[in-house]
């Protein structure tokens, strides 16, 4: 079973459009993740919950909101894409905040 | 000044060579070092922590300078599937939160 599970692994889409990547992990983690990986290969910290509760919240653009039903999922709805969008998106967890991070595979957002 | 820095390379090396990769971080209260792997168009892997009195995994070993604020990934007898991109991981001011370097790509030849 996969630990930590992101879908789609592509999303291809126009600028302008509304889209969500949703990102489920079977750790039993109490911290979920959002990271941003750009052209460049730099990774950034988008997001952190702890057991559903909003921890970090970078200074990203208020199109970007994260949702977390559960703490086993953690959902990343993008309003009004634009094309700096454009980026790999990663899911993370671990077990407790400030402990080694597991990743998703990564969804390939691409703005057009 | 950014959080954590390395040398982006590449690093060409043959097959069995030993190679060293180091990072800087620029919080000296940093509490947490890791070294990852990210294979193209792969997730990052965790390959090792960090500890004070540095640490050994087969090939593998890490090391920890706090007084220079540093870290170091050495690998010795490269494989060919040793090519990744090499990413060091700090925490940084805010503790809950890992900064992540750029990465420095090793390419291991035949």
């Amino acid at each position: 079973d996969t630990a930590v599970s992101q879908t789609p692994k592509y999303l291809v889409t126009q600028m302008g459009n509304d889209k969500s990547i949703k990102c489920e992990q079977n750790l039993g983690h109490d911290t979920m993740y959002w990271y941003k990986q750009d052209s460049k290969k730099f990774l950034k910290i988008m997001f952190s919950y702890n057991n559903k509760e909003l921890i970090i919240n970078e200074t990203v653009p208020n199109r970007f909101s994260p949702k977390s039903p559960d703490k086993a999922h953690l959902n990343l709805h993008i309003n009004s894409l634009e094309l700096g969008d454009s980026a790999v998106y990663f899911c993370a967890s671990s077990q407790q905040l400030n402990e080694k991070l597991f990743f998703g595979s990564g969804t390939q957002l691409s703005v057009l | 000044r950014k959080e954590v820095e390395q040398d982006p390379g590449p690093f060409n090396v043959p097959e069995g060579a030993t190679v060293a990769f180091n990072c800087t971080y620029s919080n000296s209260a940093s509490q947490s070092f890791f070294w990852y792997r990210q294979d193209c168009r792969k997730e990052p892997k965790l390959l090792m922590s960090v500890y004070s009195s540095g640490n050994e995994d087969g090939r593998f070993t890490a090391q920890l300078n706090r007084a220079s604020q540093y870290i170091s990934l050495l690998i010795r007898d490269s494989k060919l599937s040793d090519s990744a991109t090499y990413l060091c991981v700090v925490n940084g001011r805010n503790f809950n939160k890992f900064y992540f370097g750029s990465g420095t790509k090793l390419n291991v030849k035949p």
